[in-house]
């Protein structure tokens, strides 16, 4: 069966600092992998997405970036976090052509919160 | 940026009692309609797919219907329980591999 994970689970940063979320799929190749953010009194918003390694679009310009260095490794970065930048992080699966019309399977989330 | 509205954001319901919400979606382009819950320090968890003009699901006290045509689907929670609080996420699909997720139903059911 496939599972997702997601590391680490709470993060507390200061302004200025890096961040590096990462998001693991197990039990299945080639998924489409996402990353939201659910910012306090908003709804997800889909941030960077990828087809596969290496291929990352993203939906919103921002301060943060995103990489796929393996097929099933989903990484989230910054080079200077911002206020703005926190939240709730969840990273996302599916597995093109197969899934249920687009049914998305999340991991366990990161909560960050920049100070 | 699709509009995926759902209201209203957040509701208290007594236990036992009966309730709904509303998601809202582009009437165009349509390919499915989701309906997650998401439980406080979990992941959002699929509840429905939801794909045929006239669609109704059902899943134990929860069911949904969905009308493509005017752009919106009601979800419903027959007899409320605690455990039914959580955040109810709906999310539009146009078929691109993408989902456009509104702010969420937040119920809480009060014991």
């Amino acid at each position: 069966s496939q599972t997702i994970h997601q590391w680490p689970a709470t993060l507390v940063q200061p302004v200025g600092s890096p961040l590096s979320l990462e998001c693991t799929v197990e039990g299945t190749s080639n998924p489409n992998l996402y990353w939201y953010r659910q910012a306090a009194g908003r709804g997800l918003q889909l941030l960077f997405y990828s087809v596969g390694i290496g291929q990352i679009s993203s939906e919103v310009p921002q301060n943060l970036s995103a990489s796929r260095p393996q097929d099933r490794q989903f990484i989230l970065s910054s080079k200077k976090l911002l206020l703005s930048d926190s939240g709730f992080y969840l990273c996302a699966w599916i597995l093109a052509g197969i899934s249920s019309y687009n049914e998305q399977f999340f991991g366990p989330g990161t909560r960050l919160t920049v100070l | 940026i699709l509009n995926v509205e759902q209201s209203p954001q957040s509701l208290h319901v007594q236990e036992g009692d009966s309730t709904n919400f509303t998601c809202s979606f582009p009437s165009s382009n349509f390919y499915a309609l989701h309906w997650y819950r998401w439980e406080t320090a979990k992941s959002p968890e699929a509840l429905f797919v939801m794909t045929l003009n006239g669609d109704e699901k059902k899943k134990g006290r929860i069911s949904a219907t969905l009308n493509t045509k005017e752009g919106y689907s009601y979800l419903y929670i027959k007899g409320s329980q605690p455990e039914d609080s959580a955040t109810y996420l709906c999310a539009f699909s146009g078929g691109n591999n993408r989902l456009a997720f509104g702010k969420g139903n937040q119920v809480v059911v009060i014991p």
